[in-house]
């Protein structure tokens, strides 16, 4: 049972537009959000993070909005840079330090 | 500020096998979880450790195993070595205090043929 789920294994954008990645979870304990970035032979690296009592954090190009009700998380990433593409991960943890629970993942790639 | 890495970075085991795989944690940091990333899949929690002891384990069966140091550094151990072992093992280390402050290491990427 996936836990946390992001629906669109790829995504393909023109560079300088915006790139929306999505995330749906299921566990009502889930209470803070992060997002990480994955280039190939490298492991995943911070890019940004919610807490369940904020509905938006905003770090420069990159902006997370967390809709609680609807158990939805959203990475908007404006204007996109080749630079960008990478492999975007999703994940989740419960109160305290609980282990993350992450999503398989969205490949986006941004074209010039 | 060293980061975290992990060794080796590629591993071709025999099935039924045994392997270890290395982590040395960031600088400052006390705490090691590691994480199995099959193709396609993200990263699922196998353990982690804290002050030389497990201190967390997600659905992986007893012959997967870890040891901490004192000086933080890990090792995951996995005995008899199954054909859906093989994926990408990823270390991450952070302070106990610092809940989501996860550093994660490049990874080990384990074949098992």
């Amino acid at each position: 049972d996936q836990q946390v789920k992001q629906n669109s294994p790829s995504l393909s954008v023109q560079e300088g537009r915006i790139s929306i990645l999505n995330c749906d979870y299921t566990n009502s304990m889930f209470d803070y959000f992060l997002w990480y970035k994955k280039y190939p032979a490298e492991g995943p690296t911070f890019l940004i993070s919610i807490s369940s009592i904020k509905d938006k954090n905003e770090d420069g190009r990159f902006t997370v909005f967390l809709n609680k009700s609807a158990k939805h998380l959203s990475l908007h990433i404006v204007p996109s840079q080749p630079g960008d593409s990478a492999v975007y991960f999703c994940a989740a943890s419960a109160l305290g330090n609980t282990p993350l629970v992450f999503g398989k993942g969205t490949r986006l790639s941004v074209i010039a | 500020e060293t980061g975290v890495t992990q060794s080796p970075t590629h591993l071709i085991k025999t099935r039924g096998q045994q392997v270890t795989l290395r982590c040395s944690s960031q600088s400052g940091h006390n705490t090691v979880s590691w994480y199995q990333q099959a193709l396609g899949q993200g990263p699922q929690f196998i353990f982690q450790y804290y002050r030389e002891e497990e201190n967390g384990r997600g659905n992986f069966p007893p012959r997967f195993s870890g040891l901490q140091f004192p000086n933080y550094s890990s090792e995951l151990n996995v005995n008899a070595l199954e054909l859906d072992d093989s994926a990408l093992y990823l270390c991450a280390s952070t302070r106990r205090d610092e809940l989501y402050g996860y550093t994660f290491g490049s990874g080990t990427r384990l074949t098992v043929v």
